[in-house]
């Protein structure tokens, strides 16, 4: 119940294109949805998050999609740049903590 | 401000030894998290700790605790260490501890031979 399933493990993508990464859970507790981005050396850095009571938020090229019903999200990363190639993990968590529950990562690579 | 900060960098023991890897989170922070990466088993919780008391520990042995400082610095510590520990360990910050952004450190990097 405490896992969050990631796919799909690696996505090749050319210049331009849409890349989409989902995620999936069990635990109906959760309540809040971050998506991190990896770069190689680097810690996890924030790129965006959501919570259940919209079903879709959007900053810049990336947006995510939730599924409250299919206990279900995603990460639509639009017009995709060789500069988003990195690991991409969704995580989820319950009210009144920090404990992340992250996905498996995503490796993402964006071709010019 | 200063991101948050993790030494030492790069690690390296043998089996049976001990560890100690330090964190200074953020100015102002209060809330700290480790996590260890591994390839196999990915990004995993190991604690959490808000003015200085342990509010949620992972699925990990006793060989592994922590505590977190006054100042909000925080430590964890690996005893009796095993070749399955080699990982990268994790610190991350945030301000209240409650679903917020948190800022993560560069992390530790620990081989055990």
């Amino acid at each position: 119940q405490q896992q969050v399933k990631q796919s799909p493990q690696s996505l090749i993508v050319q210049k331009g294109g849409i890349s989409i990464i989902n995620c999936a859970y069990e635990n109906t507790a959760f309540d809040y949805f971050p998506w991190y981005q990896q770069f190689p050396g680097k810690g996890p850095a924030l790129l965006i998050a959501i919570r259940p009571d919209v079903s879709e938020k959007k900053e810049g090229r990336f947006t995510i999609s939730f599924n409250k019903s299919a206990k279900q999200f995603s990460l639509h990363i639009m017009d995709s740049q060789p500069g988003d190639s990195a690991t991409y993990f969704c995580a989820a968590s319950r009210a009144g903590t920090d404990k992340l529950i992250f996905g498996t990562g995503t490796r993402l690579q964006v071709f010019p | 401000k200063a991101g948050v900060t993790q030494t030492p960098r790069y690690l390296i023991k043998t089996r049976g030894q001990q560890v100690t890897l330090s964190c200074s989170p953020i100015s102002g922070h209060r809330s700290v998290s480790w996590y260890q990466q591994t390839p196999g088993q990915g990004l995993q919780f190991l604690f959490e700790y808000f003015s200085e008391t342990q509010r949620n520990k992972g699925n990990f042995p006793g060989r592994f605790s922590g505590r977190q400082f006054s100042n909000s610095r925080s430590e964890m510590n690996v005893s009796t260490l095993e070749l399955g520990d080699s990982a990268l360990y994790l610190c991350a910050s945030s301000f209240k501890g409650r679903q917020e952004t948190q800022y993560f450190g560069p992390g530790t990097r620990l081989l055990v031979l």
